[in-house]
């Protein structure tokens, strides 16, 4: 059975400044990874998604990052601004099978 | 190019109560899902259809909690009867096989919160 955790639950960091997320799982035995983003009260936004044959993915100031040997993926936000506050979730998608991270709420402080 | 459509946003409804969710998936995406989010914590998926054939209802809870999914494509997700513990985000989301590779990238609806009293 897959199990993903994401640590840190939460993160608070000053505006400007990078960070990384990070989201660890099980089996390496996946076909992708997909990372989203939640604000409050809304559904889940696709940000990035790596398949198993990638290394990385970026858009914009996003960069997703896999390592299936050892289980984990990173997310690298570059120069926070106070629009990226939210919870970050990764899922692992596996045969016909997507686990979800419990996410790492995020907090940039203008 | 539309997004999943979910209805309605909110409800509240007093336990024993019944209570059913819509979703629209995004044209011509073969899967849906269904996934219940308590505050707090990750989606966990409540049901995976393929087309209008369910491929995972593991984690739904059979005695309360149906859904299907007629000619593949909208789908409904009921609950009979209600308890507290149901009080969650209900999010659908729809996919599409990406090449040969196995790959399904997600698109989620903007959920259902629901309040149980």
């Amino acid at each position: 059975k897959q199990e993903v955790t994401q640590i840190p639950a939460a993160l608070s960091v000053p505006e400007g400044e990078n960070l990384v997320l990070n989201c660890s799982f099980t089996d390496s035995a996946i076909y992708n990874l997909q990372w989203f983003r939640q604000d409050p009260g809304k559904g889940l936004t696709s940000l990035l998604l790596i398949q198993s044959s990638q290394r990385e993915q970026t858009s914009g100031r996003l960069n997703a990052s896999l390592d299936k040997s050892s289980g984990r993926s990173t997310l690298y936000i570059a120069a926070s601004q106070p629009g990226d506050s939210a919870t970050y979730l990764c899922a692992v998608g596996g045969y016909q099978k997507v686990t979800f991270g419990t996410g790492t709420k995020l907090q940039v402080i203008p | 190019e539309a997004g999943v459509a979910q209805s309605p946003r909110y409800k509240i409804i007093e336990k024993r109560q019944s209570v059913a969710f819509w979703c629209n998936p995004i044209s011509g995406h073969a899967t849906l899902y269904w996934y219940q989010q308590i505050l707090g914590q990750g989606p966990k998926l409540l049901i995976q259809f393929q087309n209008n054939g369910v491929v995972d209802d593991s984690q739904l809870p059979k005695d309360r909690f149906s859904a299907e999914r007629l000619k593949g494509v909208d789908s409904t997700l009921k609950i009979q009867p209600a308890k507290l513990e149901d009080s969650a985000v209900y999010l659908c989301a729809s996919s599409q096989l990406k090449g040969l590779a196995g790959i399904h990238e997600q698109f989620f609806g903007p959920g259902t919160r629901l309040t149980v009293l």
